[in-house]
């Protein structure tokens, strides 16, 4: 079974850092392509960064600027996003997807909540 | 960027009616276009990906179709457990979603 679980949410003030983790499960984890999506409070879905299977390649959403690093650890198959320099529009729940062929989400964990605020 | 619009925002429906839900796509998508759903507190949760093939699970009340611009999901009998909100999602051109359009009971 495929099991997706982040963790690393939490409160953080402006300017701040955060490190969220994805701990993959059920699959062969270095095959897949991984996303984060995160959803603002009572807000829709909105793709933030993506990686491939091997690490080698990332891409961001513009909205990043440079603030947050997606890498992964395939020997542990993890996935993270490190967040810098938050801000209060950043507070959203983010999700760990598996990506099929780099196309759509077909796995989903279940979410860690960051808030950002002073 | 490729914008994604969803109509209706909501759309109240009598349990074993059809719901008919729309997305359009500010350019084309061609058949990159996914449809997940979400229940409150939830992950999302695929339903359909390439317009019209269903994922794995997935009831056939579940139907997509579409092509370019324009994509339509019909859930043919709404089932309790279907009340939600369903987004598109094109990934086409990286990946982006529409604002999702809630089903309620009416």
């Amino acid at each position: 079974e495929v099991q997706l679980v982040e963790s690393g949410g939490g409160l953080v003030q402006p300017g701040g850092s955060l490190r969220l983790s994805c701990a993959a499960s059920g699959f062969t984890f270095s095959s897949y392509e991984m996303n984060w999506v995160r959803q603002a409070p009572g807000k829709g879905l909105e793709w933030v960064s993506y990686i491939s299977g091997g690490g080698d390649t990332m891409y961001y959403a513009d909205f990043i600027k440079g603030r947050f690093t997606i890498s992964r650890d395939n020997a542990k198959s993890s996935l993270y996003l490190q967040m810098n320099s938050l801000r209060a529009e950043d507070t959203a729940v983010y999700y760990c997807a598996r990506t099929f062929s780099g196309r759509y989400n077909d796995y989903w964990g279940q979410g860690t909540l960051v808030t950002v605020s002073s | 960027e490729i914008v994604m619009t969803q109509s209706p925002a909501t759309l109240s429906v009598s349990p074993g009616e059809r719901a008919t839900l729309s997305c359009r796509a500010s350019q084309s998508v061609s058949i990159n276009l996914a449809w997940y759903q979400q229940k409150p507190g939830q992950a999302p949760r695929l339903l359909i990906y390439g317009v019209s093939t269903r994922a794995t699970g997935i009831p056939a009340r579940f139907s997509g179709s579409g092509s370019g611009t324009e994509f339509t999901l019909t859930i043919s009998s709404l089932q309790s457990e279907d009340f939600a909100v369903y987004y598109c999602q094109q990934y086409n051109n990286w990946w982006t979603f529409g604002q999702g359009t809630k089903v309620e009971i009416k």
